[in-house]
């Protein structure tokens, strides 16, 4: 079974700094997807960015980018020039074949 | 617009009884799905279907009952046999894109249903 590991306690960001997230995941499938969600607290969830298996080069959109470590089996969200609307929590998921398996996620709180 | 459409947003049930949440998408997805979420928990998969009269149990799927008759609607059925229901419950939805698969599975959410059992 894919598993998703979100360790992080709580994290405060200064506003305007990077905030890095970390995620690892454990499968033996060679074709696998990564996601990063953003759930504020509203409570929809937002898709944010993608990073597939074989893909050769990092994601990126826009402010957010996936730091994709194959070998470790890590995709960690960098999230660059914070914004107070970003403070929200943030999801790990990876795709099973029919499905998205989350992690537990991590808080992020942007002051300003 | 298109999106996923969610009720009721709260909802609050005494013990012992049925509650039906609805989830209406006008999206054309193909695929829906029920997650739910406790607090300080990621989102577990109860149930989802992939195409209309057809449906899989995910990982928590005791207690719980889905229907799929319509390509756009997907109801999540809360029984009294869930002995912890109180949790906020997310719909999702996703294409089918052929030769790529499940659209990356990148899921659409709807905004979510709360419910409380008194």
């Amino acid at each position: 079974a894919q598993k998703i590991t979100q360790t992080q306690p709580g994290m405060f960001v200064q506003e305007k700094e990077a905030v890095t997230l970390d995620c690892t995941y454990d499968t033996s499938d060679p074709s696998y997807g990564l996601f990063w969600y953003k759930q504020p607290s509203s409570g929809e969830m937002i898709f944010l960015i993608y990073q597939g298996s074989y893909d050769q080069q990092n994601a990126t959109e826009g402010r957010y980018s996936l730091n994709f470590q194959k070998a470790r089996k890590s995709a960690n969200l960098v999230i660059s020039a914070s914004q107070l609307g970003d403070s929200a929590m943030y999801f790990c998921a990876m795709r099973d074949p029919n499905r998205l398996a989350f992690g537990k996620g991590n808080q992020v709180v942007v002051i300003p | 617009d298109g999106g996923i459409t969610q009720s009721p947003k709260y909802l609050f049930r005494k013990e012992g009884q049925n509650v039906t949440l609805s989830c209406e998408q006008n999206l054309n997805h193909d695929a829906m799905y029920w997650y739910r979420q406790d607090p300080g928990q990621g989102l577990r998969l109860i149930y989802y279907s992939q195409i209309v009269n057809d449906f899989q149990k995910g990982d928590i799927a005791e207690g719980y009952s889905v229907s799929r008759e319509k390509k756009e609607s997907f109801p999540l059925t809360v029984t009294s046999a869930q002995k912890n229901p109180t949790a906020f419950y997310l719909c999702a939805s996703t294409p089918w894109v052929g030769v790529g698969g499940w659209g990356a599975n990148v899921l659409t959410f709807g905004a979510g249903s709360r419910l409380t059992v008194l």
